[in-house]
């Protein structure tokens, strides 16, 4: 089993939907939370944090967690062309002797066409 | 304010040779991690440099070695290069040893012919 397990897509939505992105981890002591986006050729740029169960909002993002069920997901609302990327989740164990070591999802190809 | 800055961009060696990646931390930043990104797939960490020393270490072997300076600028060194070893890699500076985000540099594209 993965660390931190993604469906790879591609996850294809219209202009102005709503795009859901799922990431699942496997260690139990993580406790942090990170969405990072990353254009074809480019290097991760990190899009939204979360440390605690429940939702978090930043502008047409959210970010989804619950540590009981191992689950982390990103929602992208009114979806433009320009989200389409790949979204990488990733997972870090701060609290242990793991300071700064995040673990990655393989990444979601997400798509949206006009 | 400068951000992580990493060179060269691309770099092509031959099988066996050796290899010096170099990284700059974004300002404020005093912790350098690297990483692993081949096609496709997401990054794999390979080591993390705080106060000039490396704290943290993924699964990659002793080919791969670094260094972080004074000023926190670090290097990446990669011995007996293998074709497996062609990838983009990717340092990341963070500030402290708790869990501040990481922010990426524009990596360094090795191919290895």
């Amino acid at each position: 089993q993965k660390e931190v397990e993604q469906n790879s897509g591609p996850l294809s939505v219209p202009e102005g939907a709503i795009a859901s992105l799922n990431c699942t981890y496997s260690d139990r002591g993580s406790q942090s939370f990170f969405w990072y986006r990353q254009y074809s050729g480019k290097s991760p740029e990190l899009i939204m944090s979360i440390y605690s169960n429940g939702d978090k909002e930043d502008g047409r993002f959210t970010a989804q967690l619950n540590k009981a069920s191992q689950y982390v997901s990103l929602l992208i609302r009114d979806s433009q062309p320009s989200d389409s990327a790949t979204y990488l989740c990733a997972v870090s164990n701060a609290g242990g002797t793991s300071y700064g070591k995040l673990t990655f999802g393989q990444g979601t190809i997400l798509t949206v066409h006009p | 304010d400068a951000g992580v800055t990493q060179s060269p961009t691309h770099l092509i060696k031959t099988r066996g040779q050796q290899v010096t990646l170099r990284c700059s931390p974004k300002s404020g930043h005093d912790t350098v991690s690297w990483y692993q990104q081949a096609l496709g797939q997401g990054p794999q960490f390979i080591f993390q440099y705080y106060e000039e020393e490396e704290r943290q270490r993924g699964n990659f072997p002793d080919r791969f070695s670094g260094h972080q300076f004074p000023n926190y600028s670090s290097e990446l060194n990669v011995n007996a290069l293998l074709l497996g070893d062609s990838a983009l890699y990717l340092c990341a500076s963070s500030w402290g040893q708790g869990n501040s985000p990481l922010h990426f540099g524009n990596g360094t594209r090795l191919t290895v012919t």
